[in-house]
């Protein structure tokens, strides 16, 4: 069981629209902790995709948006690509327990 | 460009210590700005932060890996390591190696990664 839960899959058409949520606890997310987004393609090492709950690295494309509000957080793919299709992951950090960088269980994407 | 590459046997026995070192290159290991860190995903399944360690030495690890888990930082080689001890076969995974962001004083997001390394835990 992860400490953040994320849906085990989303799927849509090339063109829509997707969300992926990403819900904690008030000693993670809603302590005020920031919640980061990566994407990992099939083979590979995760990528950075979202910091700081909203923030793009440069390079990646604003259809990939992020936000954060009490305990949860999303990440949005607008215009969805079939290059888009991997597995992608919210990390945060937890205070409990002595302190923990914690990840979701990850939400594996289909584009139809 | 900085880059990070983890290296160390591909097969370790149950009971034994799992040991791998990750060598960036690109930039200095030594910057006050970031931690480094280490995350694995065994076959199949999701990401679990092992543990991470400030240039200075200055470590904070997995609660649930604490017991088993060392990493230490080598400055003059540009390189971080990880030692996980009593290994069985739930330590098969993918290890990365990753720099984590001290963005506001506190650890953050990981980027760039590692390509990861497969280490099989087997008799």
């Amino acid at each position: 069981q992860s400490v953040l839960t994320q849906p085990p899959s989303v799927s849509g058409a090339p063109g829509q629209r997707v969300t992926i949520s990403c819900t904690g606890s008030s000693s993670n997310i809603g302590a005020g902790y920031d919640v980061h987004w990566y994407q990992q393609l099939p083979g590979t090492a995760p990528k950075l995709l979202i910091y700081g709950n909203s923030n793009r690295p440069s390079g990646v494309p604003d259809r990939f948006s992020g936000s954060k509000s009490g305990t949860s957080a999303s990440l949005a793919i607008s215009g969805l690509q079939a290059e888009d299709e991997a597995d992608y992951y919210c990390q945060s950090y937890d205070s409990s327990l002595s302190g923990s960088v914690v990840f979701g269980g990850g939400t594996k994407l289909t584009v139809l | 460009q900085l880059q990070l590459q983890e290296s160390g046997p591909g097969l370790v026995k149950p009971s034994e210590t799992l040991s791998l070192t990750c060598t960036v290159s690109g930039g200095s290991i030594s910057s006050s700005s970031y931690y480094w860190g280490w995350i694995r995903q065994p076959p199949g399944k999701g990401l679990e932060w092992i543990g991470s360690i400030y240039y200075s030495g200055s470590t904070y690890y997995n609660p649930s890996l604490k017991s088993r888990v060392t990493i230490s930082v080598d400055t003059s080689k540009n390189q971080f390591s990880l030692k996980l001890s009593s290994v069985t076969a739930a330590d098969t995974a993918v290890y990365y190696c990753a720099r984590q962001s001290r963005a506001r004083g506190g650890p953050n997001w990981f980027d760039p990664w590692g390509q990861g390394t497969l280490v099989t835990v087997s008799s």
